[in-house]
């Protein structure tokens, strides 16, 4: 089963612009997780936040966290060609530590 | 090692064959997770190891999916009587201690074929 799932699940933009995807889920959260997978490799962190925080930064990363409804989002600002990815949000599920990843959002970012 | 290390990285097996995936962790790392990756799709739990112990092999889909960590360190999955809907990306992921405080480091995966 899924537990977080990410919006949109496609997304195609030019270099410089920004990338925003969300990310809903449905049981209560410890924290939840951002990572990035380019085509063939394994999942690479970039961030995470607790459920006591609201938002948190990280180079051009932004990522919210709204646990009132149950979504997160991730900001990437100026983006470059080498964001062309797959982005998955991962969230434990009430508390049993282990992650559990949505679908993932294919971004596309053109030169 | 710097990161967590599977091999092999590649494996064609022929249906029925019984495969042998290995997951190296962060030294030190006390908890692993295998997860299952079919294309397209995001990864799906199988089993997770504290050290040793394997606390939670809910994700396991079938008898012929074991696996197993004896001294803490190295991990093995092992699927038997391959079928095709075995096919997928098997990710090995790591982590200092329980709970994604953290977080969690993934290996780059062992891309299985059953044909």
């Amino acid at each position: 089963s899924q537990q977080g799932e990410e919006d949109p699940q496609a997304l195609s933009i030019q270099e410089g612009e920004n990338a925003t995807m969300n990310c809903s889920y449905k049981t209560s959260i410890n924290n939840l997780q951002w990572y990035r997978q380019n085509s063939g490799r394994g999942l690479v962190h970039l961030i995470l936040i607790r459920s006591n925080e609201r938002e948190k930064h990280s180079g051009r990363l932004r990522v919210t966290l709204d646990t009132s409804k149950k979504s997160s989002s991730l900001l990437i600002t100026a983006s470059r060609a080498a964001d062309t990815a797959s982005y998955f949000c991962a969230t434990d599920e009430g508390g049993s530590y282990i992650p559990t990843f949505g679908r993932g959002t294919s971004l596309i970012v053109h030169p | 090692g710097a990161g967590v290390s599977q091999s092999p990285r590649y494996k064609v097996a022929k249906r029925g064959q019984d495969v042998a995936l290995r997951c190296d962790p962060i030294s030190g790392h006390v908890s692993l997770f295998w997860y299952q990756q079919a294309l397209g799709q995001g990864p799906e739990f199988l089993t997770y190891f504290q050290n040793e112990a394997q606390l939670d092999k809910s994700g396991l889909p079938s008898d012929r999916f074991f696996a197993e960590r004896p001294e803490g360190s190295v991990s093995t999955l092992k699927i038997q009587r391959t079928q095709q809907e075995d096919s997928a990306v098997y990710l090995c992921a790591s982590s200092l201690a329980r709970g994604g405080a953290y977080g969690y480091t993934f290996g780059s995966g062992t891309r299985l074929t059953v044909v």
